[in-house]
């Protein structure tokens, strides 16, 4: 089956554009995740979905960042008025059950803000 | 608050010879600790567990919960083992976010 997919998997954007951030996870997966990955750093945690609610966005570094799964299963990320810093690479992770911590990692879209 | 500390950032070693690679954290309660690999142009994945008590690909990793570590081993590596790894924390019986150290650079030559 499937693996865990992002689109797109590279983007520029000019400082002060909107963005937005695919994931779609493993088909029948309950939980979803995004992580940030900055170079050179380990990734981490932005926000956290169990179907369609979102549990947990206290790793969101800003309003300006923003994340959906109406449906519970593809989730979008978002991130308006880009700023230099938020050039990562964004990462989604998608696990069978709330309680499972084995995690399945998305190959990440590279975000670069020029 | 939860952290975890890899305090290096490159190992390199010759095949064959022995690789540990070191993982410390601080979490109040009882948290799960993974190892997670990343390979040459791959998407991360899990390598081990804690809780699952496993050898992958001749890795093993002990919770040492007095020391609070949770460091990788191999007796002998190969060159297929070089990637970056990742230690990282989840709490348990929460919804299982996982914080992950900084990573470190494993090279193995030959």
């Amino acid at each position: 089956g499937a693996g865990v997919s992002q689109s797109p998997r590279y983007k520029v954007a000019k400082r002060g554009q909107d963005v937005a951030l695919r994931c779609d996870p493993i088909s029948g997966h309950v939980s979803l995740f995004w992580y940030q990955q900055a170079l050179g750093q380990g990734p981490e945690f932005l926000t956290y979905f169990q179907n369609e609610a979102q549990l947990d966005k206290s790793g969101l570094p800003s309003d300006r960042f923003f994340a959906e799964r109406p449906e519970g299963s593809v989730s979008t990320l978002k991130i308006q008025r880009t700023q230099q810093e938020d050039s990562a690479v964004y990462l989604c992770a998608s696990s069978l059950r709330w309680t499972d911590a084995e995690q399945y990692f998305g190959p990440g879209t590279r975000l670069t803000v020029t | 608050a939860q952290r975890v500390t890899q305090p290096e950032k490159l190992l390199s070693v010759f095949k064959g010879a022995p690789v540990e690679l070191k993982c410390n954290y601080s979490y109040s309660g009882s948290p799960e600790l993974f190892w997670y690999v990343q390979y040459s142009r791959q998407r991360l994945q899990l390598l081990l567990r804690h809780i699952s008590r496993e050898s992958i690909k001749g890795f093993t990793a002990d919770l040492n919960k007095g020391e609070t570590s949770f460091h990788l081993k191999k007796p002998f590596a190969q060159e297929e083992d070089s990637a970056m790894y990742y230690c990282a924390l989840s709490p348990t019986g929460a919804n299982s976010k996982l914080t992950f150290g900084k990573g470190i650079t494993l090279s193995v030559r030959p």
